[in-house]
């Protein structure tokens, strides 16, 4: 059973500019949770998405944003990128039982310059 | 609310104990523990319910406090191979996923 999947794994932009990471879940996974890791901040959740459908949103600002398809595969955006948005961004999905196993992906490890 | 862990950081010898602490504001009724190394996805190891029922990992385990507000993870006869940063997580409020703490580097030498 392949696992999670993000693609890219690394990129760099530069400030101002958008960028748009994506993430496959494990087959048969609907819920998909993007995470932000910094090495002052830990694991900060971001958002989580259900059957298409934003259900939970954590404490980031409007430049942060992110949608699912229908084939549960979910993409983040982040436009007008600072400085501070360097991080490794993870994706993770569940079977979506409450307290259920999450799955993470590698991650995107994105740099601003 | 973020869980505070603790220690941020320990060294341990192979075959020694070890123990990471997980704290709340307020009681906690699950807890998950995840162990991440260097370059890698977080990886599940175990969730501890309220019951104090444990499910994951065999050499792990991890207990609650009197208050529920601290669970406590307990490596025993550590190998080399648990060496990483270990993160807690705690449901948010209402159906919301996983809030995690900042982490605990663990480190095993030989």
């Amino acid at each position: 059973k392949a696992g999670v999947t993000q693609t890219p794994r690394y990129l760099i932009k530069t400030r101002g500019q958008q960028v748009t990471l994506s993430c496959s879940p494990i087959s048969g996974h609907r819920s998909v949770s993007w995470y932000q890791q910094t090495p002052g901040q830990g694991l900060q959740f971001l958002f989580e998405y259900f059957s298409e459908t934003q259900r939970n949103k954590g404490n980031f600002p409007g430049r942060f944003s992110g949608r699912q398809f229908s084939n549960s595969r979910s993409e983040m955006n982040v436009s007008t990128l600072e400085l501070g948005d360097s991080a490794l961004y993870l994706c993770a999905s569940s079977h979506d039982r409450v307290g259920g196993e999450l799955f993470f992906g590698e991650g995107s490890r994105l740099t601003v310059l | 609310q973020q869980p505070v862990q603790s220690p941020q950081a320990v060294i341990l010898r192979e075959g020694e104990d070890a123990v990471i602490n997980c704290s709340s504001s307020k009681a906690l009724y699950s807890v998950h523990w995840y162990r991440q190394k260097h370059g890698e996805a977080p990886v599940f190891l175990m969730i501890l319910l309220k019951g104090g029922e444990q499910k994951g990992h065999e050499k792990i385990s991890a207990s609650f406090n009197e208050k529920k507000q601290q669970s406590s993870l307990y490596l025993t006869a550590s190998q080399l191979s648990y060496s990483g940063t270990y993160f807690c997580g705690t449901p948010g409020s209402g159906n919301t996923p996983l809030v995690f703490g900042k982490g605990t580097r663990l480190s095993v030498i030989a």
